[in-house]
């Protein structure tokens, strides 16, 4: 059974950092693109960034780019996820998902992390 | 502001036919798939269509997606009450290299 994980999540102050990670089981994960998406309060779903089999190429949602850092430890099965000089429209509901081969879309999905920047 | 644009709200009876659209532009709908996602509070997302049209095993097949030019739609038929909930668009747009989502649309069984 896929599943996915997420944690690190929490209260954080603005400027601050959070490092979130998100540990997979049940598929061979060297083999798949990971990503992460966020919910805000109120609001819809927004892609943040994701990365590719072997961590060679990454993309970002331009509000987020050179704050943070997406990365993958395939030896722990874990994609993570450094988030620094965090804002308060960083607060949100981080969910790992995994991206199904051949264009198959984010086809499972972890149960979400809740990060608040506030001070 | 979402890249993507789909109706905030609809509705229908149970047993009902409704459609939710999405729209977009060529450097995403028009030149990628379009996919759709079930979202419930407090729960993790769900795929419900991949590659414009296709169904994950275990989805019903009232749920039907397609797409034109620019523009995509959602179709469930035979509402039920469990199809309250949120509905996502999405879509790979080559101009930004990134995933982007349309704002959601809450669906209402009344």
């Amino acid at each position: 059974e896929v599943q996915l994980v997420e944690s690190g999540g929490g209260l954080v102050q603005p400027g601050g950092s959070l490092r979130l990670s998100c540990t997979a089981s049940g598929f061979t994960f060297s083999n798949y693109w990971m990503t992460w998406v966020r919910q805000t309060p109120g609001k819809g779903l927004e892609w943040v960034a994701n990365i590719k089999q072997g961590g060679s190429e990454k993309n970002y949602v331009d509000s987020v780019k050179g704050r943070f850092t997406i990365s993958r430890d395939d030896a722990k099965n874990s994609m993570y996820l450094q988030m620094n000089s965090l804002r308060a429209e960083d607060t949100a509901v981080y969910y790992c998902a995994r991206e199904g081969r051949e264009a198959a879309g984010f086809d499972f999905w972890g149960q979400g992390s809740l990060v608040t920047v506030s001070s | 502001q979402s890249v993507l644009t789909q109706p905030p709200s609809a509705s229908g009876t149970p047993g009902q036919r409704v459609t939710i659209s999405c729209s977009g532009s060529s450097s995403n709908i028009g030149s990628n798939y379009v996919y759709w996602y079930q979202h419930l509070p407090g729960t993790a997302p769900k795929l419900l269509i991949y590659r414009n049209n296709q169904r994950p095993s275990g989805v019903p097949d009232r749920f039907s997606g397609s797409k034109s030019g620019t523009s995509a739609s959602l179709a469930i038929s035979g509402l039920r009450s469990e199809d309250e909930a949120d509905y996502y668009c999405a879509a790979w747009d080559d101009s930004l290299s990134g995933w982007v989502f349309g704002g959601g649309t809450r669906l209402t069984v009344l």
